[in-house]
């Protein structure tokens, strides 16, 4: 079946430039994740969305970066003014469940994430 | 703050030896979990741990879990070349939005 695409896979900016990633989730999850991976370090969370509500934005770097999940299935992830270290990789993860049933795995699926380079 | 440790944090080893990834974490998680992620690869989901003692196993991958010393080990037995990957630990993040912290990750190459 099919897991969570993100687009595109490979992103140039200028600096200065704004940008917006694209995820689509597997159909029918409700919780939507996304994170930045900056090279030869482990993923760090930026936003999380419950369905269209974006109940968690303290990871985002700074008020250039915008989450929105309009219509609960597909998110955008813009950055504005793009600077050089925003150059990493961000990623997109879905789950089926709400975080808060206890004792479930709470699985994430990830997707291929998009490798953005500023220059 | 939660923070979560790997060590080591590169690994190489030959083929046919065992060894062990160790994952240290700050605070009281309720679940952990294992990654794998190859070069230019999302992370593929290895195991995820619930309660303390919990053991799994696929292939020459097993993880386990003490919840009072806050540890996972990944331990690997007669590695073999298609094993070679960075392997990350993650544990969910306070608060109940679910997100996950995760460790600096361990690259591992094993060579012939």
């Amino acid at each position: 079946g099919a897991g969570v695409s993100q687009s595109p896979r490979y992103k140039v900016a200028k600096r200065g430039q704004d940008v917006a990633l694209r995820c689509d989730p597997i159909s029918g999850h409700v919780s939507l994740f996304w994170y930045q991976q900056a090279l030869g370090q482990g993923p760090e969370f930026l936003t999380y969305f419950q369905n269209e509500a974006q109940l968690d934005k303290s990871g985002l770097p700074s008020d250039r970066f915008f989450a929105e999940r309009p219509e609960g299935s597909v998110s955008t992830l813009k950055i504005q003014r793009t600077q050089q270290e925003d150059s990493a990789v961000y990623l997109c993860a879905s789950s089926f469940l709400l975080p808060s049933l206890a004792g479930a795995p709470l699985e994430q699926y990830f997707g291929p994430g998009t490798r953005l380079t500023v220059t | 703050e939660l923070k979560v440790e790997q060590n080591p944090l590169f690994l190489s080893m030959q083929e046919g030896k065992n060894y062990t990834i160790y994952c240290n974490y700050s605070t009281t998680s309720d679940r952990l979990y294992w990654y794998r992620q190859d070069p230019g690869k999302s992370l593929e989901s290895l195991f995820v741990l619930l309660s303390n003692g919990a053991v799994k196993q696929e292939g020459r991958l097993m993880a386990s879990l003490d919840t009072k010393a806050r540890l996972s080990t990944l331990h690997i037995t007669a590695a073999v070349h298609d094993l070679s990957a960075t392997y990350f630990c993650a544990v969910l993040g306070g608060g109940s939005q679910g997100n996950l912290i995760f460790g600096k990750g361990t690259k591992l190459s094993v060579k012939p």
